[in-house]
């Protein structure tokens, strides 16, 4: 079964920082990663996805991740954070075939101090 | 294009009262999800359909049903609120040949 962990429920950096958001994936098969973000009181954004191409994905907002076979990562990272990064964050896995569901973390939430 | 398209946006119930959240997508997208999310918990998927006349459980489907009579519409029904009910629910839908899921902006649920 597919299972998604992601490290540290909170994670704050200052504004101007390296923003790093942990994500660990369980799949059988090769798996569909995906990262969403969600601003308060708001429904979800994605930011990227990987879907078998490059392995470094380049999303939205400056934002890109990594995927690596032998860690089973995906983690999310933004060289320089800016305050309105400040939301919370999802890491999803889906099995890749047509119409499996996504499978989420719990999130995390990210401050950023000026 | 619409895309995916909830409502309510927000809905208090009492206990034991039933309602149905709507959801409707206009991309003739075959797969759509019902998913509930609580704070710290991510989003858990409750039911799902791979297209018109078929639907099946997720991970928590215990107090809803849903039913899937045409591609557009996928409505998520509670029939006897209670208060472990009280959630964000959004709908999702995903087409066959890219990976991209499409979420609506979400029903907020209180059940007192």
């Amino acid at each position: 079964a597919q299972s998604v962990t992601q490290l540290g429920s909170h994670v704050s950096v200052s504004e101007g920082a390296l923003v790093l958001l942990r994500c660990n994936y369980s799949s059988s098969v090769p798996p569909y990663l995906f990262w969403y973000v969600q601003y308060p009181n708001q429904g979800l954004q994605l930011l990227l996805k990987y879907t078998s191409a490059a392995t470094l994905v380049k999303g939205i907002n400056g934002f890109e991740a990594e995927f690596k076979k032998s860690e089973t990562s995906f983690h999310l990272t933004k060289p320089s954070a800016h305050m309105s990064d400040a939301a919370e964050y999802f890491c999803a896995v889906s099995e890749g075939q047509a119409g499996t569901a996504l499978i989420f973390g719990k999130g995390t939430t990210l401050s950023v101090s000026s | 294009n619409a895309g995916v398209t909830q409502t309510p946006k927000f809905r208090i119930l009492k206990i034991g009262q039933s309602m149905t959240l709507q959801c409707t997508q206009d991309m003739n997208h075959n797969y759509m999800y019902w998913y509930r999310q609580d704070p710290g918990m991510g989003l858990k998927l409750i039911y799902y359909s791979v297209g018109a006349g078929i639907t099946d459980k997720g991970e928590v489907p215990n107090g809803y049903n849903v039913s899937r009579s045409t591609t557009e519409d996928f409505p998520l029904r509670l029939e006897l609120a209670a208060p472990s009910q009280t959630s964000v629910y959004f709908c999702a839908s995903k087409g066959e040949i890219n990976y991209g899921y499409t979420f609506g902006s979400g029903t907020r649920l209180t059940v007192v």
